[in-house]
């Protein structure tokens, strides 16, 4: 069964830097094909993908965050690692962990979640 | 960017009713689309993958159809728990991945 989980401060002043850790079981970041993904929702609006590692470690991002981010995985820990640079408050959002499973000639998906994890930009 | 546009962004049905909702890719996107169902609170959950496929434990009374730039999401019998909001993805090529607006689901 694979879960993923969320952690990191729930609260960070504007100008800060987030980094918020997703720690999973149940698959390895370092069996073929396999990949996280970190993905926001802020209060009442759609989602956003922010970025996506794969066991290979490449790592793509979305462009629209202007270079904010940094992904990361630590294989012998089960985690990836998210850093979100100059934080603001329209950053407010839940912040999501997905494992991203794909099959061959229907294309990737994001199953499961993780619980997600509020993150409030406040002064 | 590929941008995604989903219709309704809500809609009022009752129980036992048959609802659709549509998701419009600003491109052709195949048959990479992806459906979620989003309760309050709670994280999203797989509906259905690659256009058509039902994800393992998603009810029969979901169905997906479509390729190119049109799909549409389609509960036959709506229940007290399909009551929620619904996200399409688009999965083709390369990263950004991006998401439809939402149609959220609400008791009439």
């Amino acid at each position: 069964q694979i879960t993923l989980k969320e952690s990191g401060p729930t609260l960070v002043k504007p100008t800060q830097t987030l980094t918020l850790t997703c720690t999973f079981s149940g698959f390895s970041l370092s069996t073929s094909g396999v990949a996280v993904g970190w993905i926001r929702q802020p209060p009442g609006k759609a989602l956003e993908w922010l970025a996506s590692i794969y066991w290979t470690d490449d790592k793509r991002y979305n462009p629209s965050l202007n270079n904010r981010l940094t992904i990361t995985k630590d294989t012998s820990k089960n985690q990836v690692i998210l850093t979100m640079t100059n934080m603001d408050p329209v950053d407010t959002a839940t912040y999501y962990c997905t494992h991203r499973l794909g099959i061959a000639r229907l294309g990737w998906w994001f199953d499961p979640w993780g619980p997600g994890t509020l993150v409030t930009v406040s002064s | 960017d590929i941008q995604m546009t989903q219709s309704p962004s809500s809609l009022s049905a009752s129980v036992g009713d048959r609802i659709t909702i549509t998701c419009r890719a600003s491109q052709s996107i195949g048959t990479y689309l992806n459906w979620y169902q989003q309760k309050p609170g709670k994280a999203p959950w797989l509906l259905i993958y690659a256009a058509s496929n039902l994800q393992s434990g998603v009810p029969s009374r979901f169905s997906g159809s479509g390729s190119g730039t049109d799909f549409t999401l389609t509960i036959s019998s709506l229940q007290p728990e399909d009551f929620a909001t619904y996200y399409c993805q688009q999965s083709y090529g390369p990263p950004p991945v991006t998401f439809g607006g939402g149609t959220k689901v609400e008791i009439k």
